[in-house]
């Protein structure tokens, strides 16, 4: 069965601390994944779509990695405004559906 | 702002009854997805829209129904509605039909009582 699983669920870092957010899939014909940013009670925000394993996006601070199994979202010198909740998803090629399945999600909090 | 609008906001509603949601893709778009956000569940796929034609269907019940008009707005009907349909309902679109990125609407709150 194709899932997606997210790490850590939550995570707390001051302000200028990298760290990075971890995407593990399993999913059989990868057709692309996705990195999402969603604020409390609003819709997600697109960040990043790779393709295929070692391909790399950069947008700020943010930079999206992708292998065979897994994608990190690496945040460097993360900012207060980098407080939200970090979604990943996938298309693949069983089942039929072009939908998007997500993951549950990173809850991050960056502290000044 | 994503150029996704989704109408109502908000929507309080009691058990039994039907609704619906709308949804105007961004200027361009064609495909036109819906999706339901729950505390439990996360984000679940619902449904597919491309071009005014049905093209996939994720984890929607038989309660439910979509369609998309010719102006390519949709709308997700939920009918005999029970207090576990509440949730977050979003609509997003893309440009093609499959393997891009969508945009999000700012969705839907649906409270069910």
């Amino acid at each position: 069965e194709d899932q997606v699983t997210q790490s850590p669920e939550a995570l707390r870092l001051q302000e200028g601390e990298s760290s990075s957010l971890n995407c593990s899939y399993t999913v059989s014909g990868l057709r692309g994944l996705f990195w999402y940013r969603q604020d409390p009670g609003k819709g997600p925000e697109f960040l990043f779509t790779l393709y295929s394993a070692g391909e790399e996006k950069e947008k700020e601070r943010l930079k999206a990695t992708l292998t065979k199994k897994e994608s990190f979202l690496h945040i460097t010198a993360p900012k207060p405004e980098d407080s939200a909740t970090y979604l990943c998803a996938f298309v693949g090629s069983g089942g039929g559906a072009d939908g998007l399945t997500f993951g549950k999600g990173t809850h991050l909090i960056i502290q000044p | 702002d994503s150029g996704v609008t989704q109408t109502p906001k908000h929507l309080i509603t009691a058990t039994g009854q039907r609704v619906t949601l709308r949804c105007s893709p961004r200027s361009g778009d064609l495909s036109v997805y819906w999706y339901q956000q729950s505390l439990d569940q996360g984000l679940q796929f619902l449904i597919q829209y491309y071009n005014g034609e049905e093209r996939a269907k994720g984890n929607i019940l038989e309660r439910f129904s979509a369609q998309q008009f010719p102006d390519l707005h949709s709308e997700l009907n939920l009918s005999s509605l029970e207090l576990g349909d509440s949730a977050l309902y979003f609509c997003a679109s893309s440009v093609k039909a499959a393997n891009t990125e969508a945009f999000f609407g700012q969705g839907t709150r649906l409270t069910v009582v």
